[in-house]
C-alpha cells in the first residue's frame, strides 16, 4: 500500500508560474524525499528533508514539513516547460525492529505549458 | 562517473515464464534496492540488498527473489510470472539503508502476455 498521497493529482500551469504540490502521509517518518519522473523514466532525486527540518532550498525548489500534521509541499518557483514531469514524495518510515521502507506516493503529474 | 545502468531495457515474456533483469549501482555505492512501478502508480519498494544479502523486503510474494554480487550490482528474478508482473522495474544504489538518497537507473519495462 502506498502511504503518501500527492495533491493534486494533475496540475497544468504557464511557464514563469509557481506550482505547489502537497504530500500527505500516515505514519512517522525519519526523513522525507522528492523525486521527478520524465516520461516514464527513471526517478530523479530532487530533494531530502529530515524530520527534524521544517524547510530546505535548492535552487528553484522549496520543500517545508509538518511533521504534527504529516504532511509536506514542494514548491517550484519561475517554472519553465522543462520541468514538466511527474513528481513524487517518499517518506522512510522505520520500525522498532529497525525494519526500513521508503515509501512513494501516488504522484503529481505537472504540466508546464510555454 | 556512471550513474545506476540496468539491462534489459524492455522485455516481453509470456505468462508463467520466468525473467531476470539487472543492474549496476552508481561508483561508490554499496546498496541497491529494486521497485515496482505499474502504469500511474508510484514505486513499490520490493527489496534492498547490501553486503550481498537481502535486508530488508516489501509485501511481494516469493516468486521475487533477487542476489548481489562481490561488485555490488545485483539481479532480480521473477518466477512465474502473472500478467499483473507488467510494470516498470526500477533499480536504485545509495548509501546503506534509506536515510540518504537514492539514484535511480532508468528502469527496465517489463511486458508479460
Amino acid at each position: 500500500s502506498q502511504q503518501g498521497e500527492e495533491d493534486p493529482q494533475a496540475l497544468s500551469i504557464q511557464e514563469g508560474e509557481n506550482a505547489t504540490m502537497n504530500c500527505s502521509y500516515k505514519t512517522s517518518i525519519n526523513n522525507l524525499q522528492w523525486y521527478r519522473q520524465n516520461s516514464g523514466r527513471g526517478l530523479v532525486h530532487l530533494i531530502l528533508i529530515r524530520s527534524n527540518e521544517r524547510e530546505k532550498h535548492s535552487g528553484r525548489l522549496r520543500v517545508t514539513l509538518d511533521t504534527s500534521k504529516k504532511s509536506s509541499s514542494l514548491l517550484i518557483t519561475a517554472s519553465r516547460a522543462a520541468d514538466t514531469a511527474s513528481y513524487f514524495c517518499a517518506t522512510l518510515v522505520e520500525a522498532d525492529t529497525g525494519f526500513q521502507k521508503l515509501v512513494f506516493g501516488t504522484g503529481t503529474r505537472l504540466l508546464v505549458s510555454p | 562517473d556512471a550513474g545506476v545502468t540496468q539491462s534489459p531495457t524492455h522485455l516481453i515474456k509470456t505468462r508463467g515464464q520466468q525473467v531476470t533483469l539487472r543492474c549496476s549501482p552508481k561508483s561508490g555505492h554499496d546498496t541497491v534496492s529494486w521497485y515496482q512501478q505499474a502504469l500511474g502508480q508510484g514505486p513499490q519498494f520490493i527489496f534492498q540488498y547490501y553486503e550481498e544479502e537481502e535486508r530488508q523486503r516489501g509485501n511481494f510474494p516469493d516468486r521475487f527473489s533477487g542476489h548481489q554480487f562481490p561488485n555490488y550490482s545485483s539481479e532480480l528474478n521473477v518466477n512465474a510470472l502473472l500478467l499483473g508482473d507488467s510494470a516498470l522495474y526500477l533499480c536504485a544504489s545509495s548509501l546503506p539503508g534509506f536515510r540518504y538518497e537514492q539514484y535511480f537507473g532508468p528502469g527496465t519495462r517489463l511486458t508479460v502476455t
